[in-house]
């Protein structure tokens, strides 16, 4: 069964920095892409950036390009989201989901990040 | 890349048939055969409907089924059931030279 786990729910300060993960099991984690996905309270989805683990070939939307950085190590499939100083702006439900060309077939529990002072 | 765009609402009556559409540009939806549709019930992750326009996942009922014409891309749900009331998004591929992927703005869908 393909599974896709993350990281439980952060709280974090403004400035403050954070990783997230998503843990890939039940597949070959390196011969398919991993995909992130943001989506604001009450908002819809937002497609944040895309990595294949196999060779870290990694893509940005051009609207988070140098605002996150996405990883992954294929020792342990897993794939990371991660802000080096957080703002309020930041809050919101971050979705990892695996994916071949066109489509995001199995998708993680999403991570719950709140940035508050 | 600007979101795809999608009616904010369409509602039906249980055994209806409904259609949301998605429009995009000739970058994306108009150049690729590559638009996939997406379910969200609330407080759940994303479950994936249709893929390549017009294919379904093993498991989705027959009743979801997608077109594509020029930059417009629909989703029609046949036999409205209750379980269908959710958030349905579109998404298309737009290219590894830009953005890779762009999401539709998000349609609610109400049963009557």
């Amino acid at each position: 069964e393909v599974q896709l786990v993350q990281s439980g729910a952060e709280v974090k300060k403004p400035g403050e920095s954070l990783k997230i993960s998503c843990k890939g099991s039940g597949y070959s984690f390196t011969s398919y892409w991993i995909g992130w996905v943001r989506q604001m309270p009450g908002k819809g989805l937002e497609w944040m950036g895309i990595i294949y683990p196999g060779d870290s070939d990694t893509r940005y939307s051009p609207s988070f390009q140098g605002q996150v950085t996405i990883s992954a190590d294929k020792s342990i499939s897993t794939a990371y989201l991660q802000w080096s100083s957080l703002k309020a702006s930041d809050t919101a439900m971050y979705y990892c989901a695996s994916s071949i060309v066109g489509l995001f077939d199995y998708w993680g529990q999403g991570t719950l990040v709140t940035v508050s002072s | 890349q600007s979101a795809l765009t999608q009616p904010a609402s369409v509602s039906g009556s249980p055994g209806q048939s409904i259609t949301i559409s998605c429009t995009g540009t000739s970058s994306d939806v108009g150049s690729y055969n590559l638009v996939s549709w997406y379910q969200q019930h609330p407080g759940k992750a994303p479950k994936l409907m249709i893929y390549e326009v017009s294919k379904r996942p093993s498991g989705v009922s027959n009743r979801f089924s997608g077109s594509k014409s020029g930059n417009t891309a629909s989703l029609t749900i046949s036999g409205l059931q209750a379980e269908d009331e959710a958030d349905y998004y579109c998404c298309s591929y737009a290219g590894s030279s830009t953005s890779f992927y762009v999401f539709g703005t998000g349609t609610k869908v109400t049963v009557l």
